[in-house]
């Protein structure tokens, strides 16, 4: 079955400073890539949708200018978020979604385990 | 707006135990529907996905069913062992977005 990997596993920095996550398709090209937030028990929230070549589209609530995305190829989308607080403490997930048109299934990346001290 | 909503949101049971998961959702247009599993600290891996044309799907020890007309999915695991021990989700596609439940926490005792 399709691949994605996300990198880093975890992570662990300083408030201020800025973390970038990355998601890469391995085997199929993704022009829509999500990312996810989910906190402890919970469900996952989606929190903006990367077209591959065009600004992400963000859902309410969640900051742009705190939570930069950039999806500059097809295999590749990343999630920075900029000058980090203890409050931005999560998990988060990416996923694409497999291009067939007769699937559109969704794989998701291993997650990544934010923690700011 | 979907909501997705599963039930219940935790189970335990004994290890061979048949057990079904519940799915509902308020929106009967929809494009698939996805279950998935995720172990604590991990991602969710893709365990059946269901077209909206169809009524279900198999694969091993699961079995999933889809009505889409009474918005419901349940996800029947068989002869269930510790190591299906996960929180399950279901997912929702309505062609534009994912809509995911809040999953069910599975404990298989041993």
């Amino acid at each position: 079955g399709a691949v994605v990997s996300q990198h880093p596993s975890w992570v662990i920095c300083k408030s201020g400073t800025s973390v970038k996550i990355e998601c890469r398709s391995l085997d199929f090209q993704a022009t829509t890539m999500f990312w996810y937030r989910q906190f402890p028990k919970q469900s996952l929230m989606l929190m903006a949708t990367s077209n591959e070549g065009s600004k992400a589209t963000y859902e309410q609530g969640v900051e742009k200018d705190k939570f930069l995305i950039n999806h500059a190829s097809l295999t590749l989308s990343t999630l920075t978020v900029t000058s980090a607080h203890p409050e931005d403490s999560s998990f988060y997930i990416c996923s694409a979604r497999d291009p067939s048109p007769t699937n559109e299934k969704l794989f998701f990346g291993s997650g990544t385990q934010l923690s700011v001290l | 707006k979907q909501e997705v909503t599963q039930i219940p949101a935790a189970l335990s049971v004994p290890e061979g135990e048949n057990l079904v998961l519940n799915c509902s959702f308020t929106d009967s247009a929809i494009y698939n529907l996805q279950w998935f599993r995720q172990d604590p600290g991990k991602g969710l891996t893709s365990l059946l996905l269901i077209q909206s044309s169809q009524r279900e799907q198999t694969s091993g020890r699961l079995n999933a069913s889809l009505d889409k007309s009474s918005g419901r999915s349940t996800l029947y695991i068989a002869a269930s062992q510790p190591g299906d021990s996960a929180t399950y989700l279901c997912a929702v596609n309505t062609g534009n977005q994912f809509y995911f439940g809040t999953g069910t926490s599975l404990t298989v005792i041993p």
